[in-house]
């Protein structure tokens, strides 16, 4: 099946500083990926969706510029979170869709990766 | 706006037995996807079931099985012969058909197997 890696999957930073987390499509090209940040216990929300090769769109409330978003390849997509500030801490999740569309319907799902928990000191 | 709502935060059964989650959503688009995913302790997202809003038949995988009631904008897991690895949050999903493919999860449902 369908891989998607997340890199790296736990970081500790100081807060001020940046951190630069990889999401990977390992056995398929993905011209989108999402990002989504879960607190504990719960629900996925999700944060941006990542189009290869143009520029992310985010979700109502969510700071682009905080939340720098590159997919620069088929099958790579980064979110930066910049100035990381305690209320940053989250579990960071991606996913990514297989390329293809079937008679104008998207019909693949998306394929999770491990998720990436952040903690900002 | 697409909404999924899960009103049972918590659930438990007795192993080998059958439990069913609950899941209603509000969409006024015809032509969508639902889906339940798993996600373990490991928090990894595990797609469980999915089921497409145009077919009548309800879909199922092994023990797993959905009730899928489209007037009712209903959709209900029914997890048989429940197993100790099938604990986990349960999180049910809409997503449009066509365009957008973004997915609204529900709260999730905290499913705890009992020996």
């Amino acid at each position: 099946g369908a891989v998607v890696s997340q890199h790296p999957s736990w970081v500790i930073c100081k807060s001020g500083t940046s951190v630069k987390i990889e999401c990977r499509s390992l056995d398929f090209q993905a011209t989108t990926m999402f990002w989504y940040r879960q607190f504990p216990k719960q629900s996925l929300m999700l944060m941006a969706t990542s189009n290869e090769g143009s520029k992310a769109t985010y979700e109502q409330g969510v700071e682009k510029d905080k939340f720098l978003i590159n997919h620069a390849s088929l099958t790579l997509s980064t979110l930066t979170v910049t100035s990381a500030h305690p209320e940053d801490s989250s579990f960071y999740i991606c996913s990514a869709r297989d390329l293809g569309l079937a008679d104008q319907k998207t019909t693949y799902e998306q394929y999770f990766g491990p998720g990436t928990r952040l903690t900002v000191t | 706006a697409q909404t999924v709502t899960q009103s049972q935060p918590e659930m438990s059964v007795q192993e080998a037995e059958t439990v069913t989650l609950s899941c209603t959503y509000d969409t006024s688009e015809s032509d969508y996807y639902l889906f339940w995913y798993k996600q373990p302790p490991s928090r990894q997202m595990i797609l469980v079931i999915r089921q497409e809003a145009y077919k009548q038949q309800n879909a199922t995988e092994n023990r797993f099985s959905v009730n899928f009631q489209k007037a009712a904008k209903s959709f209900s897991l029914k997890i048989s012969d429940s197993q100790l690895g099938d604990a986990a949050m349960y999180f049910c999903a809409y997503r449009y058909s066509f365009g957008n493919e973004k997915l609204t999860f529900g709260t999730g449902t905290r499913l705890t197997i009992i020996p």
